[in-house]
């Protein structure tokens, strides 16, 4: 797995409590992705960043916030978790000196009851 | 709003069989990617196909895009059980930012 780690790789929370998933690389690359997976839905964006401190929304960044203090680090926090934040959550790395691919961690399951 | 639209959604086919699936997208595209994955498993990129590409092959997988029909299709060809998984196509029409946008999946089954 291309040197993407992510953790933690299982969380069960309850509903209203805060929630970190982190995604630590080794690859250097300057581009980092959080999606969410879920059935019927295949992948998508949540946040991502283009460097330190740079970050933009995705396709469903509502009730999410993202950082990245440093090249190798993007956290995703749920601020609130909610039940339909169940979902399994893959980070996703490219270097933009390629031609685009992405390569991704393990995932985290994380359920929300 | 998925991009790409994958056909069929469930493949089952034996072992030394081809599997084709199909992708069709909405918009203009920079390039077209496809990905496995195995069941718990992280996606694995597997090829990626340029717009001003037709096809593209990688070992046992052949890759066609048609650009006019906003379509293209991922052949696995002589399949093995170990292809059992889930493919998705993603399409980048991002620009410079790298943003993929994913079908909701195929998912094939190699029966030995």
């Amino acid at each position: 797995d291309a040197g993407i780690t992510q953790s933690p790789r299982h969380k069960v929370t309850e509903t209203g409590t805060p929630v970190t998933l982190r995604c630590h690389q080794t690859e250097n690359h300057r581009y980092m992705y959080w999606y969410r997976q879920d059935p019927g839905h295949g992948l998508r964006l949540i946040h991502y960043s283009y460097g330190v401190k740079d970050t933009d929304k995705g396709e469903v960044s509502d009730g999410y916030s993202v950082s990245r203090s440093k090249t190798e680090d993007f956290l995703l926090t749920l601020e609130s978790a909610t039940s339909s934040q169940t979902s399994v959550y893959f980070c996703a790395i490219s270097d933009p000196g390629g031609f685009g691919e992405q390569y991704f961690g393990p995932g985290t399951r994380l359920t929300v009851t | 709003s998925q991009q790409g639209e994958e056909d069929p959604q469930a493949l089952s086919i034996q072992e030394g069989e081809n599997a084709t699936m199909n992708c069709s997208y909405k918009t203009s595209i920079n390039n077209l990617q496809w990905y496995r994955q195995n069941s718990g498993r992280g996606l694995v990129h597997l090829i990626l196909i340029r717009s001003n590409e037709r096809e593209k092959h990688s070992g046992r997988l052949r890759v066609t895009l048609d650009t006019s029909k906003k379509s293209s299709s991922l052949l696995i060809t002589a399949s093995r059980a170990a292809d059992t998984a889930s493919y998705f196509c993603a399409t980048d029409a991002s620009g410079n930012t790298g943003k993929l946008i994913f079908g909701q999946g195929t998912t094939l089954q190699v029966k030995p």
